[in-house]
């Protein structure tokens, strides 16, 4: 069965710096695609950005990157120029590519805050 | 992109009653939803997949008498919470696979349950 794991409970980041959040993910699986989503306090789950494992290029969406590591199972996050506006909880998910309709697996989530 | 409406965002009902939860999919034909429960500060738990015109498949240990899931059609799935229970208080999430769309899971705004 396929783990994801945020061993951070929380962290905490100055305004305008930067933070990486880690994330670690099991599976027997090739082909999978790792996401990481955003619940701010309204608990509205926002795709924050996606990884497919067969693309060895890392995903970037404006201040937003990942560092995917597909030998060692590894998918941390990197919020650059940090906002108040990211605070908020983070989770880390994996879904395999074999079935249309897999289910998404989640980690436990990390909330990061931001200090004005 | 993709819009799930999940309705109602609140609701408060008494022990013994039943309460119904909608989650529509606004501009997409969803033929796979998903249920998730959320307890405060922790991760998203599966609850159960919901496939149109057919029977949902629970998770184990969820209880399918008591969370009775229907996906009548492609872009309405309901779960009613029958004979709540103040242990059943908790916030529910749905989502829905956009298989024509890019990013894949589209969530819903969650439901706030709390049985007095």
């Amino acid at each position: 069965a396929q783990t994801v794991t945020q061993s951070q409970p929380e962290m905490s980041v100055q305004e305008a710096e930067t933070v990486t959040l880690s994330c670690t993910y099991d599976t027997s699986e090739s082909d999978y695609y790792l996401f990481w989503y955003k619940q701010p306090p309204s608990r509205q789950m926002i795709l924050v950005i996606r990884q497919e494992a067969y693309k060895q290029q890392n995903a970037t969406e404006n201040r937003f990157s990942v560092n995917f590591q597909k030998a060692a199972k590894s998918f941390s996050l990197k919020i650059s120029d940090s906002q108040l506006g990211d605070a908020a909880m983070y989770f880390c998910a994996y879904k395999a590519e074999t079935g249309a309709n897999s289910k998404l697996t989640f980690g436990k989530g990390i909330t990061l805050s931001v200090r004005p | 992109g993709a819009v799930v409406s999940q309705h109602p965002s609140r609701v408060i009902c008494k022990s013994g009653t039943s309460v119904k939860i909608e989650c529509r999919s606004l501009d997409f034909q969803a033929t796979t939803m998903f249920w998730y429960r959320q307890f405060p500060k922790q991760s998203l738990m599966l609850m159960a997949t919901s496939n149109e015109g057919s029977k949902a498949t629970y998770e184990q240990g969820v209880e399918k008498d008591k969370f009775l899931i229907n996906h009548a059609s492609l872009t309405l799935s309901t779960l009613t919470v029958t004979s709540a229970h103040p242990e059943d208080s908790s916030f529910y999430i749905c989502s829905a696979r956009d298989l024509g769309g890019p990013y894949g899971y589209t969530f819903g705004s969650g439901t706030r349950l709390t049985v007095v």
